[in-house]
């Protein structure tokens, strides 16, 4: 099983559209969290950490259920830049960062 | 600005050659990782090191070694080089306990 898993997409959405991605983790002692970018042949950036309480950047906006092993990141009002795969991270606690595979998002005109 | 320098962008080499895979950063952190990304499977952890001269494996180090000799360098090293070690690999840094990985731009390797 995965350490972490995401949906692939892609994700196909108009400009100006609202759109969220969805991420699980299977270890429960997990300690941190968080939603990396990564461009088209680039190497991966982060975005965002996500937090218990949930945490907002602008028009990214990320969630975390430990109970149920979650974690989100809603993009609203989506521009054409947002184009990107966004890979969903878990820390150990111990120095091991986990990667989902990613998810494709497509902004279309 | 942060910077983790791979030393190549492309490289093709041949099956059974020996790779040298080199990663320097600037930022004095005390980790640093290997990975490899492969379409459909994301990054995965080959090895990582949180000190000179320390290093651990990660979740697929078969048929890779890691050197930290100095702080600011950390070497993967394919003792023989096979088709299926074909991928992107990229090198991260961080400090301890810090959130953040600062990538490399990454080395695409081709083993014909």
């Amino acid at each position: 099983r995965k350490e972490v898993e995401q949906d692939p997409g892609p994700f196909n959405v108009p400009e100006g559209a609202t759109v969220a991605f969805n991420c699980t983790y299977s270890n429960s002692a997990s300690q941190s969290f968080f939603w990396y970018r990564q461009d088209c042949r680039k190497e991966p950036k982060l975005l965002m950490s996500v937090y218990s309480s949930g945490n907002e950047d602008g028009r990214f906006t990320a969630q975390l259920n430990r109970a149920s092993q979650y974690i989100s990141l809603l993009i609203r009002d989506s521009k054409l830049s947002d184009s990107a795969t966004y890979l969903c991270v878990v820390n150990d606690g111990f120095n091991k960062f986990y990667f989902g595979s990613g998810t494709k998002l497509n902004v279309k005109p | 600005d942060v910077k983790v320098t791979q030393s190549s962008r492309y490289l093709v080499k041949r099956t059974g050659e020996k790779v040298f895979l080199e990663c320097v950063q600037d930022m004095d952190h005390e980790n640093m990782f290997w990975y490899r990304q492969d379409p459909g499977l994301g990054l995965r952890l080959i090895y990582f090191s949180y000190d000179v001269k320390m290093k651990e494996k990660g979740d697929i180090p078969e048929g890779y070694s890691v050197s930290r000799e100095k702080k600011e360098r950390f070497s993967l090293i394919l003792e023989s080089a096979s088709t299926n070690q074909t991928s992107m690999y990229l090198c991260a840094s961080s400090f301890q306990g810090a959130e953040k990985l600062f990538f490399g731009s990454g080395t695409q390797l081709s083993v014909l």
